[in-house]
Parts: structure tokens; C-alpha cells; sequence
């Protein structure tokens, strides 16, 4: 049975770019929700998806958006790159009516030069 | 401000002794905690949950302690191998209509050394 899977595992990209982290969740959740760890940091909360939707978002800048699509699987776009935005990328899928907790993907380390 | 606190980044304890790492939080609505472990290269992986009903939670090596008028929680690892040596993050969420939202703390880098 897979687990979360996020693709790109790495990737380097210039200031003002705009990126795109894809992630398929574990099979049977139907929630997405995206992270991302700064070096020496827990991860911080981005957003949520459920149902299509933005449910729930984090601290982030406007130029955070995601989606989800009707399979579950999730997008994360960062537009307009900023060399603070170089942190690992995690993805976690849960079941939205419980048991609680999350299941992460390896992540995707976003390098911004 | 952080609302998760991990205020040791790292932690050294020998194989078979016990590892106890903490966590204290700030915001009063949290009611349910968890600890996940990471390895380098890999995401964050599920260990072990407490309600804010319990004080305690057990599962095999790990138990969870829960003071909620401390605002304070710890693990505890009995006995620890190597195979423990990784990131510890502790995590917390508030009850709300829309699903979870868990807030991390920094981790703590535990070592067991054989």
C-alpha cells in the first residue's frame, strides 16, 4: 500500500520563478494538507484541501495557492519565488473523519538561488 | 510567538537508558497532542497521541505524559536503541469545524549511542 507520494524530491529554481510540488496522498484519506520546514524548524502549517476546497490556511502569502483534484491528489504553487521560500515541502493526507493524525510524504526540497 | 516550544534542540542519552523529551505549549484550547519522529531524507512518521482527557498514554517503549495545567508534555523512551536516534517534533491541535491544523515545535535531535 503506498504512502504519500510528492514529486519533485528535489529542485532549484531562480528568484521570481513560479513552482509547482505535486503530492498523491495515502490510498483511501481524503485530505491534503501542505507544510513547509525551514532548516532547524518544525513544519509550519500552509494549508489544508478537502473536498476541493481550501478548508483551512496557515500564515502564508497570497503567492501560496494549491488545489485538489477529484482523485485526492494535491498541487502547491509558489509564484514570484523568494530566497526564504528554500525549505523542505511536506505533504500529509489524512481521513477526514479520523483516527486523527497525519501520514507525510519524503517531501520535496525547493532550493531558491 | 511559538506556541509549540521544544526548548532542548538536542539530546544524548545511552542505549537501554531512558530518553524523556519535552514539549511545552502556550495556547490553552490545544486537546489533542502527538509526537512524530524523522529520519533524515524522510517525512515526518506518526508515534504516538494523547487526549487532553488522559495523562497518560502507552505504546510498547513510548509513553506520552500530558500536564495540562502545566501546559507541559514529555516522552518517554524505555528502554533506547540506536535506531531512535532522529528528530523528534511534537505537535498540537486546537478542536474546530474543519478538520485538524497541527501546529509543530522545533524538534529535538535525540542520539542514543550504543
Amino acid at each position: 500500500d503506498a504512502g504519500v507520494t510528492q514529486s519533485p524530491t528535489h529542485l532549484i529554481k531562480t528568484r521570481g520563478q513560479q513552482v509547482t510540488l505535486r503530492c498523491s496522498p495515502k490510498s483511501g484519506h481524503d485530505t491534503v494538507s501542505w507544510y513547509q520546514q525551514a532548516l532547524g524548524q518544525g513544519p509550519q502549517f500552509i494549508f489544508q484541501y478537502y473536498e476541493e476546497e481550501e478548508r483551512q490556511r496557515g500564515n502564508f502569502p497570497d503567492r501560496f495557492s494549491g488545489h485538489q483534484f477529484p482523485n485526492y491528489s494535491s498541487e502547491l504553487n509558489v509564484n514570484a519565488l523568494l530566497l526564504g521560500d528554500s525549505a523542505l515541502y511536506l505533504c500529509a493526507s489524512s481521513l477526514d473523519q479520523g483516527p486523527y493524525g497525519y501520514t507525510f510524504g519524503s517531501g520535496t526540497r525547493l532550493t531558491v538561488v | 510567538d511559538q506556541q509549540v516550544k521544544q526548548n532542548s534542540p538536542s539530546l544524548s542519552v545511552q542505549e537501554g537508558r531512558i530518553s524523556i523529551l519535552n514539549c511545552d505549549y502556550t495556547n490553552s484550547m490545544f486537546d489533542y497532542f502527538l509526537w512524530y519522529k524523522k529520519y533524515p531524507a524522510e517525512g515526518p512518521t506518526f508515534l504516538i497521541s494523547i487526549s487532553s482527557i488522559k495523562d497518560k498514554n502507552e505504546d510498547g517503549r513510548f509513553t506520552v505524559f500530558l500536564n495540562k495545567s502545566a501546559k507541559h508534555l514529555s516522552l518517554h523512551i524505555v528502554p533506547s536503541q540506536p535506531g531512535d536516534s532522529a528528530v523528534y517534533f511534537c505537535a498540537a491541535s486546537a478542536p474546530d469545524n474543519y478538520g485538524q491544523n497541527f501546529v509543530f515545535g522545533p524538534g529535538t535531535r535525540l542520539s542514543v549511542l550504543p
